[in-house]
């Protein structure tokens, strides 16, 4: 049973470029999560989809836009990247049932580097 | 809005010993879970332990386990016989769940070192 997987693993890009990062969820989950992590932070909730569409957002600018595909995997896209926005992103995935099921299992992240 | 606070930014125990990680919330709902994740170096956030709002029973898992004490609001991580494995960053986390969402909200973390 493949847990969630993430990629790339690494990542290095300019100021004002755009990024691309996807998530694959755990077999048999419907829901995904994005987050980041700077470093030395807990991670910060950025929004979440279920059925194609986001569900709740956190406090993140418009830059930061999501999609999720049939399949329940998903994509982070960042438009215009700050230095700010160097840190570790972390998917999650659960089943949007309730309770016990909605545990949220992680990714190994990925690491994006603004320069 | 949900804060978690985690006043321990590191703690360290000796093998085999117990060690207790504090963490505190703030939140005006009555239903709602808790975690702990662990995160070692290799980054990936790990469930630990879940607690749910409405169980007064105190959750446990092997070695580990958690005091909750929902009037304080205050949920503490108790690891018994440490292993050098559980080196790590621990983070408490919040989720509180509206209509089809849900989020997780997270404290800083505490590092823990475990020492021989």
């Amino acid at each position: 049973d493949a847990g969630v997987t993430q990629s790339p693993t690494h990542l290095i890009k300019t100021r004002g470029q755009q990024v691309t990062l996807r998530c694959s969820p755990k077999s048999g989950h419907d829901t995904v999560s994005w987050y980041q992590q700077a470093l030395g932070q807990g991670p910060q909730f950025i929004f979440q989809y279920y059925e194609e569409e986001e569900r709740q957002r956190g406090n993140f600018p418009d830059r930061f836009s999501g999609h999720q595909f049939p399949n329940y995997s998903s994509e982070l896209n960042v438009n215009a990247l700050l230095l700010g926005d160097s840190a570790l992103y972390l998917c999650a995935s659960s089943i949007l049932a309730g309770g016990d099921q909605e545990t949220q299992y992680f990714g190994p992240g990925t690491r994006l580097l603004v320069l | 809005a949900q804060t978690v606070t985690q006043s321990q930014p590191e703690m360290s125990v000796q093998e085999a010993e117990t060690v207790t990680l504090s963490c505190t919330y703030d939140t005006s709902e009555s239903d709602y879970y808790l975690f702990w994740y662990k995160q070692p170096p290799s980054r990936q956030m790990i469930l630990v332990i879940r607690q749910e709002a409405y169980k007064q029973q105190n959750a446990t898992e092997n070695r580990f386990s958690v005091n909750f004490q929902k009037a304080a609001k205050s949920f503490s991580l108790k690891i018994s016989d440490s292993q050098l494995g559980d080196a790590a960053m621990y983070f408490c986390a919040y989720r509180i769940q509206t209509g089809t969402a849900s989020k997780l909200t997270f404290g800083t973390g505490t590092r823990l070192q475990v020492t021989l």
